[in-house]
């Protein structure tokens, strides 16, 4: 069974810092990777798909890249909205999460 | 606008089974696979199957415990979840497939599972 590793689980950053999440598969995987914004409460909303494709709607500052086994999603500037709980998924499998916090 | 609707929160003894529904509207349905993920509290997202025109396909850790089913004249998936324990307590989704992604996703259901 494909086991999806996100880290960091934790990430303390500030308003403006550039922040990077990394996803690994556990064996190498196709590029259908998708991630996903969770606020607390909330509903899951997807801002990229195809590990590199913007939803429609969702902010430049969000970025996917990467390859199997292994993608990265970037925010290139945080702002305050975007203090959430991060989540990789490939197929049936997802990531663990990585929590956003305020540092 | 493109939606999906679900039913209300549910609370059930230890035992019995609990159904959920999720209404779409918006775009064509049958179209789309339909997935449903839960999330138990504090914890992260785990998906339990799908749905669409032809297939059903569910995760090993519900294997005989979780039936889905649709009405397509109504637009409308159900998940079925039976022989419920106390670690069945989550907020349940439905969600659209699309791109191997989950474009829309219903409002959640709660369902509690206490004695």
């Amino acid at each position: 069974d494909i086991q999806m590793t996100q880290s960091p689980s934790t990430l303390s950053a500030s308003v403006g810092d550039r922040v990077t999440i990394t996803c690994r598969a556990s064996q190498s995987i196709s590029n259908w990777l998708a991630w996903y914004q969770q606020k607390p409460g909330k509903v899951p909303k997807l801002l990229i798909y195809q590990a590199s494709s913007l939803e429609s709607g969702v902010p430049s500052r969000f970025s996917g890249s990467g390859s199997g086994p292994e993608f990265t999603l970037t925010i290139s500037s945080l702002q305050p909205d975007d203090f959430a709980t991060y989540y990789c998924q490939q197929s049936t499998h997802f990531g663990g999460g990585t929590k956003v916090e305020i540092k | 606008q493109v939606q999906l609707v679900q039913s209300g929160a549910e609370v059930k003894k230890p035992g019995a089974s609990v159904k959920v529904s999720c209404k779409a509207s918006g775009y064509t349905f049958t179209n789309y696979a339909v997935h449903w993920v839960r999330q138990a509290p504090g914890q992260g997202l785990e998906w339990m199957g799908w749905i669409n025109t032809v297939n059903t396909k569910y995760s090993q850790n519900f294997q005989g415990r979780v039936t889905i089913t649709r009405d397509t004249s109504a637009s409308t998936a159900y998940m079925e979840l039976s022989s419920l324990r106390s670690e069945d307590t989550a907020v349940y989704y439905c969600a659209r497939g699309a791109n191997a992604a989950f474009d829309i996703w219903g409002q959640g259901t709660m369902v509690t599972v206490s004695s």
